[in-house]
Order: structure tokens, then sequence, then C-alpha cells
């Protein structure tokens, strides 16, 4: 069975550092993507970055960037020169490719407030 | 610009009432998906329609739930004879085929 796990519940960090945020997956699956999504206190989920299994880049968009290591099941999301309103909590997901199955797995997030 | 719309955006029911949520999902796309997400947890698979069809349903969609695109547009998701523990945030997201799954706003409900 898939699964996501995120082990930082909260973090802190100073507005203009980077900030790394912990994702560990657990899949048998060859052809996956691993995602993370943001989601401010409104509720809505918000794409952020997406990383295939095959891809041999890691993916960056922007300020964000995953630190895809395959061989160690990890994709971690770096937020660099962190800003106020990336104050939210975090979702790693994934999902697998072929067949039927369409849903994304999350882990149970992590919570990041930025300081001034 | 038009995301995944919700309706209605916070529902409070009694206990036994029966609700219905509205998604409208991104015009072009035809994957649609249910999650639900309950306080401190990430959100959880319900069910998934590719067009009209319904194409898988999770284990957590008890015989109470039941979910239809009947155009293979828009989705509504019904919850019959809801229960304090139905309480959650109800999300949904669509897709183009197995592209990237962009959110609503979400359907906060509360069973008193």
């Amino acid at each position: 069975a898939q699964k996501i796990t995120q082990t930082q519940p909260g973090m802190f960090v100073q507005e203009k550092e980077a900030v790394t945020l912990d994702c560990t997956y657990d899949t048998s699956d060859q052809s996956y993507g691993l995602f993370w999504y943001k989601q401010p206190s409104s509720g809505e989920m918000i794409f952020l970055i997406y990383q295939g299994s095959y891809d041999e880049q890691n993916a960056t968009e922007g300020r964000y960037s995953l630190n895809f290591q395959k061989a160690r099941k990890s994709a971690n999301l770096v937020i660099s020169a962190s800003q106020l309103g990336d104050s939210a909590m975090y979702f790693c997901a994934m999902r697998k490719y072929g067949g039927s199955q369409g849903n994304l797995i999350f882990g149970k997030g992590t919570k990041l407030s930025v300081k001034p | 610009d038009t995301g995944v719309s919700q309706n209605p955006r916070h529902k409070i029911t009694k206990r036994g009432q029966n609700v219905t949520f509205r998604c409208d999902p991104i015009s072009e796309h035809n994957r649609l998906y249910w999650y639900r997400q309950t306080l401190g947890q990430g959100p959880e698979f319900l069910t998934y329609f590719q067009n009209e069809a319904q194409l898988e349903k999770s284990r957590l969609l008890s015989d109470r739930f039941s979910a239809e695109r009947p155009k293979g547009s828009f989705s509504t998701l019904e919850i019959q004879r809801t229960e304090q523990g139905d309480s959650a945030m109800y999300l949904c997201a669509s897709s183009f085929d197995t592209e990237t799954q962009y959110f609503g706003p979400g359907t906060r409900l509360l069973v008193l």
C-alpha cells in the first residue's frame, strides 16, 4: 500500500530564510508522481510543484524546489526566501499511474509559520 | 480565470438530515474527484469520475454517501442521514486525465 509520511507537525522559519519540509513515501510501484500542496487557513488546496518518478532532474517552480531522492524515497520541499504569506499547512501527496486508480494519497501535513 | 468552485462554502445541519454539495470543475477537465478532510489530517479520497462514469469509490464512502456527475460537468455529493462523524471539509478537485489535480475551496460541514 502507498503511504506518505511527514514527520514535522510544525516548523518555524525567519522571513527571507530558506526552509525544508520533509516528506518520505512508500510504494512498490515504478511509475508514480509526487506533489506538494499548500493549504492556507481559508481551506483551499493550492498546487505548488510536481515530480515524476522518472524525472531525472529535481523540479523547480519559482521559490519552490523539490529535493527528490528516489533511492531514499524522499521528496522534500524547499522554500527559498520565505515570505509571511507562506505561513500555511503544507501537504505532500502521491499518486500512481496506470490502471484505473486516480486518487492522491496525502500525508498529515506540516504547519509552517514564518516569523517577521 | 475560472477554477474549481464549490457550493455551499459552509453548511450546518442537524444529525439525521440530508445534505447535498455541488462542485463545478475547470471546464476542460474530464476527471473530478471528491476528498474529505478532518481536523489535523490530510485529505482522504472518496470517489472520482471520468466524464460521467464513476470509476472508483473508497471504502470510506458508506451507503449513506452518493455522488453523481450526470452530464460529465458538475458533480453533486449527497450525504443522507448525517452523523456527527460526517463533520469535515469536503474538497473537490479536477484534472485532465492523469495531470495535476486542482482543488476547489471546499465545503465545511458541521453536523450538530
